[in-house]
């Protein structure tokens, strides 16, 4: 089974500051994706990033990028140049490529962007 | 193009009572996983369901079933209502292509208050 650990329930940031959230997860797997979802106040679940595991190099997303550390089994969220915008609960998640389509999600870090 | 919907926003339910929820996919989706996401959690897969059947399911009890219609749409029901069933049910739509899920659309949820 997998599991994903968000340690940081709550940061908060100046705006314009940038901000970065931590994920590690634990799995056996070799294929997998990992995903950064974002949760605002409206709770609409929004797709922010994904990585492929297969993928050396770090996705990026305008404003948003990852760190991804296959080894140390670790994936970091950045958000440069935050907005009031990015105010919301953020979940790192781990979804297997093969066999098993379900996500795992962590506990989620709820990040405040401070005016 | 409409993003994956989801009914009724709220319910308001007693101890015992039955309860549906629906949802209706992303155009051109063919995927439909549901979630349920207590409060200050990460969501928590139930099932999912492709071609009108169940493909995976989550830990829940035999109370949580659902059902995919012709069209892909999907309901969710839970029997026996328990207190701790209180929760956010997401619903997310994807596409499977080549035996392959891909990205997960999620809707906006839908408020289950049990008392």
């Amino acid at each position: 089974a997998q599991t994903v650990t968000q340690s940081q329930p709550e940061m908060s940031v100046q705006e314009a500051e940038t901000v970065t959230l931590s994920c590690t997860y634990d799995t056996s797997e070799n294929n997998y994706y990992l995903f950064w979802y974002k949760q605002p106040p409206s709770r609409q679940m929004i797709l922010v990033i994904r990585q492929e595991a297969y993928k050396q190099q770090n996705a990026t997303e305008n404003r948003f990028s990852v760190n991804f550390q296959k080894a140390a089994k670790s994936f970091s969220l950045k958000i440069s140049d935050s907005q009031l915008g990015d105010t919301a609960m953020y979940f790192c998640a781990f979804m297997k490529i093969f066999g098993n389509e379900k996500l795992t999600f962590g506990t989620g870090t709820r990040l405040t962007i401070i005016p | 193009d409409a993003g994956v919907t989801q009914s009724p926003t709220h319910l308001i339910k007693t101890r015992g009572q039955q309860v549906t929820l629906r949802c209706s996919p992303k155009s051109g989706h063919d995927t439909v996983s549901w979630y349920q996401q207590a409060l200050g959690q990460g969501p928590q897969f139930i099932f999912q369901y492709y071609e009108e059947e169940e493909r995976q399911r989550g830990n829940f009890p035999d109370r949580f079933s659902g059902h995919q219609f012709p069209n892909y749409s999907s309901e969710l029901n839970v029997n026996a209502l328990l207190l701790g069933d209180s929760a956010l049910y997401l619903c997310a739509s994807s596409l499977t292509l080549d035996r392959e899920v891909h990205e997960q659309y999620f809707g906006p949820g839908t408020r289950l208050t049990v008392t």
